[in-house]
């Protein structure tokens, strides 16, 4: 069955410093991988994927991700964060696709947490 | 408007009352989906419609939750002698036709009180 975890409940970093959020996957056959970003009491607003192609996805708002194949791992970065990038983030990925194609398996979520 | 909207965005309700959620898509979206929120059980797939076909209900925890989709468009859902454990933040989401990359946009949700 697809599945992601995210290691890590909360990342706390500093205003302008890079940060990395965790994302690893299992999956059978080909990933498809997504990472969301949900504010409070909003709904999860997509940040990127990756579907094939080039290992570093960009992203919106600066994010990027970094999949890696060998390590099963898809983590979140951006190299400089600011305060306003502090929200819950969302690693996705999409069911199996004989049975489960149209759904997102979501991973349990990092809050990020960025000081001034 | 641009998003995906749903309403209410709030709703308390007494154990045992049906409910019902609405959501309206992003024009053009033929696949909408269900979710669900909670804290204990994350982010949860309830429901899936495409087009014309027969909805992927494989999600949904009991009979007493239903969804329907008329014209393609407007979805609402439906929990009928609602329980306190059902208590959570409902998420619809749509996307274009289903080709596997296409990302899903969500709306605000609604927050779902049982008392």
């Amino acid at each position: 069955a697809q599945s992601v975890a995210q290691p890590e409940d909360q990342v706390n970093v500093a205003e302008g410093n890079p940060l990395t959020v965790k994302c690893t996957y299992s999956v059978s056959g080909n990933p498809y991988l997504f990472w969301y970003v949900q504010y409070p009491n909003r709904g999860l607003q997509f940040l990127l994927k990756y579907i094939t192609g080039d290992n570093l996805v960009k992203g919106s708002y600066g994010f990027e991700a970094e999949f890696n194949k060998s390590q099963t791992s898809f983590h979140l970065k951006k190299p400089s964060a600011l305060v306003s990038d502090s929200a819950l983030y969302f690693c996705a990925v999409r069911g199996p696709r004989n049975t489960g194609f149209q759904k997102l398996v979501f991973g349990t979520g990092t809050r990020l947490l960025v000081s001034p | 408007g641009a998003g995906v909207s749903q309403s209410p965005s709030n709703k308390v309700t007494e154990k045992g009352k049906d409910v019902e959620l609405r959501c309206d898509p992003i024009s053009g979206h033929t696949a909408l989906y269900w979710y669900r929120q909670s804290l204990g059980q994350g982010l949860e797939f309830l429901i899936y419609f495409q087009g014309n076909s027969a909805p992927d209900k494989s999600g949904l925890p009991s009979d007493r939750f239903s969804a329907e989709r008329t014209g393609g468009s407007v979805s609402t859902l439906t929990i009928q002698r609602t329980q306190q454990e059902d208590s959570a933040v409902y998420l619809c989401a749509s996307s274009l036709a289903n080709g596997g990359n296409q990302p899903q946009h969500f709306g605000d949700g609604t927050r779902l009180s049982i008392l």
